[in-house]
């Protein structure tokens, strides 16, 4: 039972740059949902789906794009990197309709954008 | 305004004593769930506690347990006990509502650190 994957695990991007952030559950997970964490300032939502085809945006969503095609997989796309993007990123998931569930996270990607 | 607010940065106790992590919400949901998670220095969330807001005992799992006081808005990690390996950064969550099930607020988080 692998939970929540992220890959990859760490990454330099130049400013600019593109690239796909990804992430895979294989617990039938309706919701799934991309933090980020710096220091000092907890992990805020960046987007969230409730379910296959379904995307909203969380707190701090600019700059950061989503697709959930299948109920398994939930990419995180950095459309063009800044240096203000340098952050710690994970993916969680969790049931939709039970209280009493938690969150489970993925092991995180440490980003740098340079 | 912050819906969880950690109001301790940095917290230490000694190893086998017992230490209280502060937590209080804002909500004006009737039904909401709290959280409590656990991050090492290798990095990964691990989940410790769960506590409902229609839950009438204080949730409970080994050595942690949630002091949960509804009308004051508070949902205190205690560690009982405290071990070297709880020197680690402590988050506090909520969810809340019916609209956004799964979406989780996170406060700033508390760094233990244990001592022999």
């Amino acid at each position: 039972n692998a939970g929540v994957t992220q890959t990859p695990k760490f990454q330099v991007l130049k400013t600019g740059q593109s690239m796909t952030l990804q992430c895979a559950q294989d617990m039938n997970h309706e919701y799934m949902s991309w933090y980020r964490q710096d220091p000092g300032m907890g992990l805020r939502l960046i987007h969230y789906s409730v379910g296959a085809g379904i995307t909203d945006q969380g707190e701090v969503p600019n700059g950061y794009n989503v697709s959930r095609s299948t109920t398994e997989d939930f990419p995180l796309r950095l459309l063009s990197a800044a240096p203000s993007q340098t952050s710690v990123y994970f993916c969680a998931s969790s049931y939709r309709d039970r209280w009493r569930t938690e969150a489970f996270f993925g092991q995180g990607t440490r980003l740098t954008v340079v | 305004a912050q819906k969880i607010t950690q109001t301790q940065p940095g917290m230490f106790v000694q190893e086998k004593e017992a230490v209280t992590l502060d937590c209080t919400y804002d909500t004006s949901d009737q039904s909401y769930g709290l959280f409590w998670y656990k991050q090492p220095s290798s990095g990964e969330m691990i989940f410790l506690i769960y506590q409902g807001s229609y839950d009438e005992q204080n949730a409970t799992e080994g050595r942690y347990s949630l002091n949960f006081q509804k009308a004051r808005k508070s949902a205190n990690l205690v560690i009982s006990a405290s071990q070297l390996g709880d020197s680690a950064m402590y988050f506090c969550a909520m969810r809340e509502g019916q609209g956004t099930l799964g979406r989780l607020y996170f406060g700033r988080g508390t760094q233990l650190t244990v001592w022999p």
